[in-house]
């Protein structure tokens, strides 16, 4: 069953602390990315990532981090520098050769 | 100019009507155009997709109208459900940028039976 996973589907953070989202596809695309969705807000990019280890910062990077170490596999860490970090988190992926993206379940994160 | 914008924010259709969302964009690089519909708590999916090469594409009762001189572009849903009451986003790509995707802000339908 190909597609997109993201865990944990909630996920509570106290003040101060670096949390880890995680992503995983099994679709064989090369291109993943990181959105964080705000309600009246749409989807804004946070990371993105072409090829194993490369990625660059999207409209929003500020506060977080990612890393690409496998094709499947792309983790963003909300870190304590992001200010306002409660929101759903969205990871999607997309093969190089045509723009579709194919979304996961989404991470809803609230911060205590 | 990497903006799209989207409106109206909200639509109400009743049970068998039209529904219209609309999107305008500036930048002339952007060369792919998706629509994405999202029920609550779960990711978007790609409902239908256009080329500035083409001005219509059809799937069921989606249709997308494209003008490519006027830089809008537009979500038609014929004979509008109750099930089709979700959010719908629409976004553009610009050909230079790895498959980024820019979206408008989305318009969140209610059919009413």
């Amino acid at each position: 069953d190909g597609g997109i996973t993201q865990s944990p589907k909630y996920l509570f953070r106290k003040e101060g602390q670096n949390v880890t989202l995680s992503c995983e596809q099994n679709l064989n695309h090369d291109a993943m990315y990181w959105y964080r969705q705000d309600p009246g807000q749409g989807l804004r990019l946070i990371y993105y990532s072409q090829i194993v280890n490369d990625f660059q910062k999207g409209d929003i990077a500020e506060g977080y981090s990612v890393s690409r170490e496998k094709k499947e596999s792309f983790p963003l860490t909300v870190t304590s520098a992001q200010k306002n970090p409660t929101a759903f988190y969205l990871c999607a992926s997309s093969s190089r050769v045509y723009n579709e993206q194919f979304f996961g379940p989404g991470t809803r994160l609230t911060v205590l | 100019q990497q903006q799209v914008k989207q409106s109206p924010q909200s639509l109400i259709v009743q049970k068998g009507g039209i529904s219209i969302i609309n999107c305008a964009y500036e930048n002339t690089a952007f060369d792919y155009f998706p629509w994405y519909q999202q029920f609550p708590g779960k990711g978007p999916a790609l409902l239908i997709a256009i080329r500035p090469d083409v001005s219509e594409k059809k799937e069921g009762r989606f249709t997308i109208s494209f003008n490519k001189s006027a830089k809008q572009f537009s979500l038609h849903i014929m004979d509008s459900q109750p099930g089709d009451s979700a959010t719908y986003f629409c976004a553009a790509s610009p050909d230079n940028q790895g498959g980024k995707l820019i979206f408008g802000q989305g318009t969140e339908l209610s059919v009413k039976p």
